[in-house]
């Protein structure tokens, strides 16, 4: 059985450009969330999708948003990069929402330079 | 406001020994606590989880230890071993709230 799929694993973009990273949950998955960790903050939560909706957001700016496909892959865009967003970023793939039987994907490394 | 703090930030056991984890949380509508496990380059991956309902459950080698009245609860590890070295994080979360507060890791180490 796969598992969870995040592309690209490390990514290297310059202040002030645009990233779009993705997320392939495990199949029959139908949540994906998305989390930040940072040495600093440690893992915080960015936000949840279940059924192409977003069902929660944590307290980042409005330059993280987010997408859920019919499929359930799920993608994550930052815009106006800023040096403090390098992190790696986290998705979770669970049957149904909630964090009941969450399985993560090993991230995407982002580095902005 | 962090929600949830996890001590201490790094643990050195030698080989056979028992590691400790602890955790403190202050919302008391939290209802789930899980322990996770986290490799270099790798995502975490659930290890055991407990609701407040229970004051201990084990799996294996990997105990969680539940004191509501303190709101605290812990991970233990007995006869740790070299491939238990990684970081571990304590979360929690409430019904309804479908995302999980972490602490801030242990990285263990143990020694052979």
């Amino acid at each position: 059985k796969a598992g969870v799929t995040q592309t690209p694993r490390y990514l290297i973009k310059t202040r002030g450009q645009q990233v779009t990273l993705s997320c392939s949950p495990i199949s029959g998955h139908r949540s994906v969330s998305w989390y930040q960790q940072t040495p600093g903050q440690g893992l915080q939560f960015l936000f949840e999708y279940f059924s192409e909706t977003q069902r929660n957001k944590g307290n980042f700016p409005g330059r993280f948003s987010g997408r859920q496909f019919s499929n359930s892959r799920s993608e994550m865009n930052v815009s106006t990069l800023e040096l403090g967003d390098s992190a790696l970023y986290l998705c979770a793939s669970s049957v149904t929402q909630g964090v009941y039987g969450y399985t993560f994907g090993s991230g995407t490394r982002l580095t902005v330079v | 406001q962090q929600q949830v703090k996890q001590s201490p930030q790094s643990l050195i056991v030698q080989k056979g020994g028992i590691s400790i984890i602890n955790c403190a949380y202050e919302n008391t509508a939290f209802d789930y606590f899980p322990w996770y496990q986290q490799f270099p380059g790798k995502g975490p991956a659930l290890l055991i989880a407990i609701r407040p309902d229970v004051s201990e459950k084990k799996e294996g080698r990997f105990t969680i230890s539940f004191n509501k009245s303190a709101k605290q609860f812990s991970l233990h590890i007995m006869d740790s071993q070299p491939g238990d070295s990684a970081t571990y994080f304590c979360a929690a979360s409430k019904q309804g709230a479908q995302k999980l507060v972490f602490g801030q890791g242990t990285r263990l180490t143990i020694n052979p």
